[in-house]
């Protein structure tokens, strides 16, 4: 079965550039998350999107911007990148159909995508 | 690579009572580290309890513990004492060695009064 897709795996960037991670959610689900793991910590919830439209949000910076597009592939696009911005960064898709994305259903993660901001 | 499974999408459990929820892991490895993480409506993880996968003896923290069984790479967490506030969506989590992490699709656990 297909799974979700993330890309690159792994980014390796300077300090103030910039860099955009991409999430394919799997096929037909409706609704893409974000979340940021940095090394020992526990992942932290940045912003979600259903149908296209910001329906969480949460400790993501204001450097950070994403966006989901009419195919519902998300990208997580980060501005003037920091040390503390090396993470792992997932991106987990869910099927919310007519409960209008605030129900709980199942979130499928992807491998997550390994930023590396020397 | 490894995946982990949790098997059962809802689950429910009446007030004070006591609640299983399943998973299973696939791995080569024998070093690694098993999570479960709390996800309330707020979307935060919040971290329930973990295991290192060298400790035979069970994780317990409060009403929370976990059934570890290596051999057949099952990590379960039983809650006691269920309360209201324990409703909410559990991931179970996998850690390899070099910090690659893995995640199941999630438990939805209702809490009924």
């Amino acid at each position: 079965a297909a799974g979700v897709i993330q890309s690159p795996r792994h980014l390796i960037k300077e300090k103030r550039e910039t860099a955009t991670l991409k999430c394919y959610p799997i096929p037909r689900h409706d609704t893409v998350y974000w979340y940021q793991q940095g090394p020992g910590q526990d992942p932290q919830f940045l912003i979600s999107f259903y149908e296209k439209m910001q329906s969480d949000k949460g400790s993501i910076p204001d450097r950070f911007s994403a966006q989901q597009f009419s195919d519902y592939h998300s990208e997580l696009n980060m501005s003037s990148l920091e040390l503390g911005d090396s993470a792992l960064y997932f991106c987990a898709s869910s099927l919310e159909g007519l409960a209008g994305g605030s129900s709980y259903n199942e979130q499928f993660f992807g491998p997550g995508t390994r930023l590396t901001v020397l | 690579a490894q995946t982990v499974t949790q098997s059962q999408p809802e689950m429910s459990v009446q007030e004070a009572e006591t609640v299983t929820l399943s998973c299973t892991y696939d791995t080569s490895e024998s070093d690694y580290y098993l999570f479960w993480y709390k996800q309330p409506p707020s979307r935060q993880m919040i971290l329930v309890i973990r295991q290192e996968a060298y400790k035979q003896q069970n994780a317990t923290e409060n009403r929370f513990s976990v059934n570890f069984q290596k051999a057949a790479k099952s990590f379960s967490l039983k809650i006691s004492d269920s309360q209201l506030g324990d409703a909410a969506m559990y991931f179970c989590a996998y850690r390899s060695a070099n910090n690659d992490m893995r995640f199941g699709a999630g438990t939805r656990l209702t809490v009924k009064p």
